[in-house]
Formats: C-alpha cells, sequence, structure tokens
C-alpha cells in the first residue's frame, strides 16, 4: 500500500525550531519530487517547498525562506522539514505529499501532523 | 488571499449538479494543467482531477474537469452527501514567488 506517515508535530515557542519527518512506503520513493503543504486552522491549502528526486533541486514559499529547510534520505524513504524562527503564523497542520510529474499533481498525501507556535 | 480565485461556497440538493470555479492568470492556469481536491471533513485531501480533466482510477465520472483560457472549473454531477467537503483547484506557476498555487477552497453543502 502507498503510504505516507508524517511525525514531528507538536507545541513551540516562537522563536523555535521543529523538524518533521515523513515516511514513504509502497512506491520507490527515490523516482519522485516530494513536497510539503499546510494548512492553517480553518484555512485553505498552501504549498510550503518541494524538493527533486535527487534533492538537488528546492524551492520554498516566500513566507518560509530562509527559516525552513525541505531534504530527504532516499536510503530511509524519508522526507524532513526543519523549520527554525517559528512564528504564530506558522501554526497549521503539515502534509508531506508526492508530487508526480506524469501527471503533474499532489497523487499522494499523508494524514498530517499539527505544529502550534505559542507561546 | 489565494493566487486562484474560488468561491467560498456553493450548494445544490442531493441528485442535482454543481459546478465550481477557479480564476487565474497567464503564469498559472493559462499556461499549466489544473488539478482538483477533495478534502472531506477531518482528512487530508485526495487528488480527484488532474492535468484539467483526468481523473484518478477510483475516482467516479460524476466528477468532471474542465479549463479554458485562465479559468477551470470542477463540475459534479448526481451530487450526494457523501460530496459534502472543501474542494481546492492547484496548478503550477511561473512567477518567481512560488512553485505552485492553490485556490482557497469552496465548501460544498448538499441541502
Amino acid at each position: 500500500e502507498v503510504q505516507l506517515v508524517e511525525s514531528g508535530g507538536g507545541l513551540v515557542q516562537p522563536g523555535g525550531s521543529l523538524r518533521l519527518s515523513c515516511a514513504a512506503s509502497g512506491f520507490t520513493f527515490s523516482s519522485y519530487w516530494m513536497s510539503w503543504v499546510r494548512q492553517a486552522p480553518g484555512k485553505g491549502l498552501e504549498w510550503v517547498a518541494n524538493i527533486k528526486q535527487d534533492g538537488s533541486e528546492k524551492y520554498y514559499v516566500d513566507s518560509v525562506k530562509g527559516r525552513f529547510t525541505i531534504s530527504r534520505d532516499n536510503a530511509k524513504n524519508s522526507l524532513y522539514l526543519q523549520m527554525n524562527s517559528l512564528r504564530a503564523e506558522d501554526t497549521a497542520v503539515y502534509y508531506c505529499a508526492r508530487f508526480s510529474t506524469l501527471p503533474l499533481a499532489f497523487d499522494i498525501w499523508g494524514q498530517g501532523t499539527m505544529v502550534t507556535v505559542s507561546s | 488571499q489565494s493566487v486562484l480565485t474560488q468561491p467560498p461556497s456553493v450548494s445544490a440538493a442531493p441528485g442535482q449538479k454543481v459546478t465550481i470555479s477557479c480564476s487565474g492568470s497567464s503564469s498559472n492556469i493559462g499556461n499549466n494543467y489544473v488539478s482538483w481536491y477533495q478534502q472531506l471533513p477531518g482528512t487530508a485531501p485526495k487528488l480527484l482531477i488532474y492535468e484539467n480533466n483526468k481523473r484518478p482510477s477510483g475516482i467516479p465520472d460524476r466528477f468532471s474537469g474542465s479549463k479554458s483560457g485562465t479559468s477551470a472549473t470542477l463540475g459534479i454531477t448526481g451530487l450526494q452527501t457523501g460530496d459534502e467537503a472543501d474542494y481546492y483547484c492547484g496548478t503550477w506557476d511561473s512567477s518567481l514567488s512560488a512553485f505552485w498555487v492553490f485556490g482557497g477552497g469552496t465548501k460544498l453543502t448538499v441541502l
């Protein structure tokens, strides 16, 4: 079964750091771009970051550039999101998603992990 | 404020048809494929339509998609109460500020 399972969410103070993980199974992880998409409470979806199959290309939404780092370990079938200098507006459910280029879409999603930034 | 504009809500009776619009620009919808996602209450999003009008396996043909110029439309026929969900459009964006953009989402209520 194709599956993505996120972990690492929790409560963190403003200015703090958190590292999210996503464990992939059921498909050849190293063959796909991977992404993080977030959803603030009661709000819509927001794409956060993408990483190429070999990690050579990374893209970020403007609001997290310089603070978040996406990475992957193909040997461990795992995706990561290192979040630094967290702000209240980063509070959201963070979804790990497989970004397929054929077809061009987020075709597999994890169940999400909640990140709350509050003092 | 989302780059792609969707109506906040739509509603229709069971068995009826509804359409959800998604408006963008030449830097996104106008030159790229559109996909649609369904998010049932309390769950993760699910791919519903890709490449403007194609359905992944397992998605019933009650769901359809189309694109014209800088706008896209999701259609749902034979509405069922189980279709109540939030629907999001999304596409690649060639501007410098984002790799991918989503619409603000549309809440479908089946009356």
